[in-house]
């Protein structure tokens, strides 16, 4: 699977729209670009993901770029239970296993 | 959504002794699960696949006489770890993928703190 690359941390305010980026040049014409995130000492949650097309769902929007190198996930309004490491990750349709980098730390301030 | 669930979600052990921990598909069935773990400040590393009705498969570095994985059932997972010590001590995560429609989104357990005193 493709390596991601993701800001260590990212600071937002309560309300504001949270911009997290991810570099994948890597990609291949296969594989998926996925979100999770992970408050502290719970399990991952996913939160969405995409393969070409941009993608909204409940929980946020992806965006990805045209030639698939990288990509944005936008929380439209952060609140503070957003606060949480958030992991791009990019895997095969067909591949269970998931890898997980270092993500970005999403801090939502009040 | 679908619920995987574990227990304990904490554990506190001597040294030497042996500690068994669940993962359980509430509402769907899988042949397949993961098994994480993290260390404190540390991202998830995976462990081990588990696979229902055959031997897990290990990832390198991970030694599979201490880390033993049964899959009982298509909604049980089980993940020992024998003759604990205070290096084992850590976040122990699984999870299952869910096929519907072709996705294969993953559903994650709260997971379990394991310390070994």
């Amino acid at each position: 699977d493709a390596k991601t690359t993701q800001p260590p941390s990212m600071d937002c305010a309560e309300g504001r729209a949270a911009n997290l980026p991810c570099n994948h040049s890597t990609i291949s014409g296969n594989e998926y670009v996925y979100w999770y995130r992970q408050i502290h000492s719970q399990g991952p949650q996913y939160i969405i993901h995409g393969l070409k097309n941009n993608e909204t769902n409940e929980m946020a929007s992806l965006i990805i770029t045209e030639d698939r190198k990288s990509s944005t996930l936008i929380l439209p309004h952060a609140t503070l239970r957003d606060t949480a490491v958030y992991y791009c990750i990019v895997k095969g349709g067909s591949n269970y296993k998931l890898t997980f980098g270092k993500g970005t730390l999403l801090t939502v301030n009040p | 959504g679908a619920v995987v669930s574990q227990h304990p979600s904490w554990v506190i052990c001597k040294s030497g002794t042996s500690v068994k921990i669940e993962c359980r598909s509430l509402d769907f069935q899988a042949t397949t699960m993961f098994w994480y773990r993290q260390f404190p400040k540390q991202s998830l590393m995976l462990m081990a696949t588990s696979n229902e009705g055959s031997k897990a498969t290990y990832e390198q570095g991970v030694e599979k006489d201490k880390f033993l994985i049964n899959h009982a059932s298509l909604t049980l997972s089980t993940l020992t770890v024998t003759s604990a010590h205070p290096e084992d001590s850590s976040f122990y995560i699984c999870s299952a993928p869910g096929d519907w429609g072709g996705d294969n989104e993953q559903f994650f357990g709260p997971g379990t703190r394991l310390t070994v005193l």
